[in-house]
């Protein structure tokens, strides 16, 4: 199993900034991910982060908001832009190989004022 | 329509009770599917993979129906550190597909 860590575990901010998370994972894997969870609700694909190239964005998440980069196997930050209120919530993110189980770090909890 | 759709629950059982989660998805041909555990505040961890032959791992037990499009998690003798929410999970493609999750909530 891959051991991933992210940075910051928790953080306040004020709206109209913006904040990159950092996800390190301990071995190299394929496939990286970055999920949002809003309080008492499940997980929701922002993107897929690739490395070398360009993030796979889902549907209501857009690049100039998430801007996320892969600069290689181990390592992915996604920054969330020009923050408002709405954006404060849970950002996990997870990796493994392709098809396989994913693992996840353990989370980034934001709080935009 | 959801991707992964599940019962919310919440299910409260007392402690050595057998229950069973559903979960549904649309996409008939997603290729892999996990159940993941969940407790509050804490990130989600790998429960067990459900192959189509239905597998165990002690009190857990997780089968796969494709022709129903449905996954079903059984815990047998619950203890109260089952109590979590459980997260059925659907690989497309290599996007995973999580649904909303069903709460168990355990009690002596």
């Amino acid at each position: 199993s891959a051991v991933i860590s992210q940075k910051p575990s928790r953080d306040i901010c004020q709206r109209g900034t913006s904040l990159t998370i950092q996800c390190q994972v301990d071995s190299q894997v394929t496939m990286m991910f970055w999920y949002r969870q809003q309080p008492g609700q499940s997980l929701t694909l922002i993107a897929t982060a690739n490395q070398g190239s360009e993030a796979t964005y889902e549907s209501g998440f857009v690049i100039d908001k998430f801007p996320i980069s892969r600069p290689n196997l181990t390592f992915s930050t996604l920054t969330v832009s020009n923050m408002s209120p709405e954006d404060s919530s849970i950002y996990l993110c997870s990796a493994g190989d392709r098809g396989e189980t994913q693992y996840f770090g353990p989370g980034t909890r934001l709080l935009v004022l | 329509r959801k991707e992964v759709e599940q019962d919310p629950g919440p299910f409260n059982v007392p402690e050595g009770a057998t229950v069973a989660f559903n979960c549904t998805y649309s996409n008939s041909a997603s290729q892999s599917f996990f159940w993941y555990r969940q407790d509050c505040r804490k990130e989600p961890k790998l429960l067990m993979s459900v192959y189509s032959s239905g597998n165990e791992d002690g009190r857990f037990t997780a089968q796969l129906n494709r022709a129903s499009q449905y996954i079903s998690l059984l815990i047998r003798d619950s203890k109260l550190s089952d109590s979590a929410t459980y997260l059925c999970v659907v690989n497309d493609f290599n996007k995973f597909y999580f649904g909303s999750g069903t709460k168990l909530n355990v009690k002596p």
